[in-house]
């Protein structure tokens, strides 16, 4: 079954670092999503993503984050000055459609800031 | 943002009994879709609702899209030991907003 890759299932950076997380979505899906899971809370929405630019993007998206879709197959997500407060779980997900459709997500990137 | 509150918080049942959860918003939304997270993982998709008052079953679990667009259930019959996890609900707006918003999640203990 398709599903949506991750990598790397763990981060551990230093404050200030820079880091990139990535997402390879199902291959035939055309909307990619970033969402955030604070630990012990729900999960938030940061960007979603179509026909290579943001579509929509959440408070929580500021200009510290980024996201690029380089080549096609790869979905990234990038902090660039990273803080404690960054520490999450980080989930890809992506979709076929743009509404009334299933999101399927990946396991996640668990970011630890240090 | 959109706030959507699941109820109850957590749930201890004996094995074999069913279980119910709800969520309720505030707002309207045209898809309703309920997840379980295992911990450290990703969630995975239970069940998708795309119509008001649409009933949904997939193996033991039945979910409800409510008719006013503002709710949905979820219902687990016969629990086991694996349906331990957390459960959310998330709506979506659609119309251009196609991003989802998570419930405060369900936490469900199955007593063997």
């Amino acid at each position: 079954e398709p599903e949506v890759t991750q990598t790397p299932s763990h981060q551990v950076t230093q404050m200030g670092q820079e880091v990139i997380l990535r997402c390879v979505p199902i291959s035939n899906h055309l909307y990619f999503y970033w969402y955030r899971q604070i630990l012990g809370q729900k999960v938030e929405f940061l960007v979603s993503f179509y026909n290579n630019e943001i579509s929509e993007k959440s408070e929580i998206f500021d200009d510290q984050f980024s996201v690029e879709r380089p080549d096609g197959s790869n979905f990234t997500l990038k902090i660039r000055s990273t803080k404690l407060e960054d520490s999450a779980m980080y989930f890809c997900a992506s979709t076929y459609r743009g509404r009334n459709t299933e999101a399927f997500f990946g396991q996640g990137t668990r970011l630890t800031v240090v | 943002g959109q706030q959507l509150n699941q109820s109850p918080q957590s749930m201890f049942i004996q094995e074999g009994e069913d279980v119910s959860m709800n969520c309720t918003s505030s707002s309207i939304f045209n898809t309703w879709l309920w997840y379980k997270q295992d911990p450290g993982e990703g969630p995975v998709l239970l069940i998708a609702l795309y119509k008001a008052g649409e009933l949904t079953s997939n193996g033991r679990l039945t979910a409800q899209f409510g008719t006013t667009r503002k709710d949905s259930f979820l219902n687990i019959s016969a629990s086991i030991p694996s349906d331990v996890g957390i459960y959310f609900c998330a709506g979506q707006l659609g119309a251009g907003a196609n991003n989802l918003f998570f419930g405060t999640g369900t936490r469900l203990t199955v007593i063997p």
